[in-house]
């Protein structure tokens, strides 16, 4: 069946270590996102692609980045930069035609700095 | 810009009990209305949109949602709820005319009791 996989599930992170996220699809969607979540803050963008080798800065980009080398992958990485990064994180992607078709969403990771 | 808003950040209801987790939405130009839930520790799926049409949507597990455009809301009820209801229900919308970007409300948290 077709979906979204990210990996790992759970993820813990010493002080000023950089992690990556994995986020794969195999829906053949041209966008993908990442969003951060925290308890009664909803879910945030953090950063999305329409198309290979592009992406753009979502609403709290600062201390992440993230590649598009591939249509099938758009790995997150969280950057020692990134001051409070224990949150529940979420990759979603999208056909062509954009968001009208809803979004598709992976399972999470839930990342800890410990 | 566009915002949402659900106002109720948990709403506890008993078995077979009606239910209405409400959301109201800010934006200049036409969108595209969603909402999505969210079991714990899993991603999101899409519980029903509007896009056009007809004002009431429904799902095929017995939620309807109905788009009030002079209220600028899109409420989500269902007659009768059942404990495997339970989970985090968020409300998002999207501009029709750049529709790669959902924004996501701060969810609502349903708690079915027997």
């Amino acid at each position: 069946d077709g979906g979204i996989t990210q990996s790992p599930k759970y993820l813990f992170r010493k002080e000023g270590q950089n992690v990556t996220l994995s986020c794969e699809q195999n829906l053949n969607h041209d966008a993908m996102y990442w969003y951060r979540q925290d308890p009664g803050q909803g879910l945030r963008l953090i950063y999305y692609s329409q198309i290979v080798n592009d992406f753009q800065k979502g609403d709290i980009a600062e201390g992440y980045s993230v590649s598009r080398e591939k249509k099938e992958s758009f790995p997150l990485t969280v950057t020692s930069a990134q001051k409070n990064p224990t949150a529940f994180y979420l990759c979603a992607s999208t056909p062509g035609q954009g968001v009208s078709y809803g979004y598709t969403f992976g399972s999470g990771t839930r990342l800890t700095v410990v | 810009a566009q915002s949402v808003t659900q106002l109720d950040s948990q709403v506890p209801v008993f078995e077979e009990a009606p239910v209405e987790l409400r959301c109201n939405y800010s934006s200049s130009v036409s969108v595209y209305l969603f909402w999505y839930v969210q079991y714990p520790n899993q991603g999101l799926q899409l519980l029903l949109k509007y896009l056009s049409g007809s004002t009431l949507v429904e799902s095929i597990n017995g939620f309807e949602a109905e788009f009030n455009k002079s209220q600028t809301s899109f409420h989500l009820r269902k007659p009768s709820v059942h404990i495997s209801d339970t989970a985090e229900y968020f409300c998002a919308v999207s501009r029709m005319d750049s529709s790669y970007k959902l924004i996501f409300g701060s969810g609502t948290r349903l708690l079915v009791r027997p």
